[in-house]
């Protein structure tokens, strides 16, 4: 079963404009991830916060995680065409060492110039 | 750079073939894993390995079988080819240690005919 939902399911907004997207989780984490994906193509890691972090920056993006709620967001501030992409969340859930991670099925963002 | 690679970007099989996806990373990672990828599902687990020659199912490892005999290398295997598995197939490795941020191949996309 999944464990992050994203929401929204799909994202439309003009370049230039904010973008943010959420993600919830049922379980306890070690961390949660935002990956990128282009169409057709393979995902990219953007981001990870740890469940003790509260707010993280990279460039343009910003990530909060609200442990109490199990949630998370990712804001994409300023946003640009080439920002067009699908955003997945993804948990880690503690599970051992392996290295698994569960990941949500994605906001679908358009970015219209 | 962290480099991921599978064999075929697009491939196309008949039912009832034997299908093989190889995967090859560049950066000694311990973790290798196999998804699948289809719209609206999100992706979902296949297999995974954690170390030579082991492997963990993952949420759907029904109709496929994997091999990792080296450290780089890890082979999704489809022993008899079905419709029902033409999809996005996506492999990922990451090291155990460091933080478990997931290195993604570009894909392949398979067709069954």
């Amino acid at each position: 079963s999944q464990q992050g939902e994203e929401d929204p399911q799909a994202l439309s907004i003009q370049e230039g404009e904010n973008a943010t997207m959420n993600c919830s989780y049922k379980t306890s984490i070690n961390n949660l991830q935002w990956y990128r994906q282009n169409s057709g193509r393979g995902l990219v890691h953007l981001i990870l916060i740890r469940s003790n972090e509260r707010e993280k920056h990279s460039g343009r993006l910003r990530v909060t995680l609200d442990t109490s709620k199990k949630s998370s967001s990712l804001l994409i501030t300023a946003s640009r065409a080439a920002d067009t992409a699908s955003y997945f969340c993804a948990t880690d859930t503690r599970s051992g060492n392996t290295g698994k991670l569960i990941f949500g099925q994605g906001t679908t963002l358009q970015v219209k110039p | 750079d962290v480099k991921v690679t599978q064999s075929s970007r697009y491939l196309v099989k008949r039912t009832g073939e034997k299908v093989f996806l190889e995967c090859v990373q560049d950066m000694d990672h311990e973790n290798m894993f196999w998804y699948r990828q289809d719209p609206g599902l999100g992706l979902r687990l296949i297999y995974f390995s954690y170390d030579v020659k082991m492997k963990e199912k993952g949420d759907i490892p029904e109709g496929y079988s994997v091999s990792r005999e080296k450290k780089e290398r890890f082979s999704l295997i489809l022993e008899s080819a079905s419709t029902n598995q033409t999809s996005m197939y996506l492999c990922a490795s990451s090291w155990t240690l460091k933080s478990n941020e997931q290195f993604f191949g570009p894909g392949t996309r398979l067709t069954v005919l």
